[in-house]
């Protein structure tokens, strides 16, 4: 199985911060890499798929890069509504593995 | 209204079993890939099985392999998981999640889940 390990397991940022999360293959999975947000009690969305394809409705602050084992996941400008955990996903093949999440807390 | 709604969840004892339904809305059932999802209390998520739009393929993580089986019913626009022999780690809500393309691929993605519904095995 294909491990994703993400990094910082939690972090603590203002309001209007620049903030990056980095998530890592055991092996290289191209670019088939998706990052999900999940607020607490709430059902896991869909962020961004194919390493940096921006979903619809998704606010222009969220992007994604990499390729290979090494994949980001930047919000610039954090915004109130965005602290929540983030995961990343490799979709490169069965069984689909998620990272352990990253836990944006409110500083 | 585009959505998905799970329902089955409960308590049941180690050894028991459970099958959990999701009833789709809002889009063509038949076309998309269903997946589902568990996540253990104040855990990450794990992906648990997956069926293409025809239900002519189906994958399953080896934690529920042999235990779990996934079906749908496209006339109904329903997806199921039965499971059996469950186990104390099996405890989570487990989300249904519609998949982006019709068979699971390397460009696959879920994006749209539903509420999840709590399964939790305790004697």
């Amino acid at each position: 199985d294909i491990q994703m390990t993400q990094s910082p397991s939690s972090l603590s940022a203002s309001v209007g911060d620049r903030v990056t999360i980095t998530c890592r293959a055991s092996q290289s999975i191209s670019s088939y890499l998706n990052w999900y947000q999940q607020k607490p009690g709430k059902a896991p969305k869909l962020l961004i798929s194919a390493a940096s394809s921006l979903q619809s409705e998704v606010p222009s602050r969220f992007s994604g890069s990499g390729s290979g084992t090494v994949f980001t996941l930047t919000i610039n400008s954090l915004q109130p509504e965005d602290f929540a955990s983030y995961y990343c996903q490799q979709s490169f093949s069965s069984p689909r593995t998620f990272g352990q999440g990253t836990k944006v807390e409110i500083k | 209204e585009v959505q998905l709604l799970e329902s089955g969840g409960g308590l049941v004892q180690p050894g028991g079993s459970l099958r959990l339904s999701c009833a789709a809305s809002g889009f063509t059932f038949s076309s998309y890939a269903m997946n589902w999802v568990r996540q253990a209390p104040g855990k990450g998520l794990e992906w648990v099985s997956a069926i293409s739009g025809s239900s002519g393929s189906t994958y399953y993580a080896d934690s529920v392999k042999g235990r779990f089986t996934i079906s749908r019913d496209n006339s109904k626009n329903t997806l199921y998981l039965q499971m059996n022999s469950l186990r104390a780690e099996d405890t989570a809500i487990y989300y249904c999640a519609k998949d982006i393309v019709v068979i699971p691929t390397a460009s696959d993605a879920f994006d749209l889940w539903g509420q999840g519904t709590m399964v939790t095995v305790s004697s």
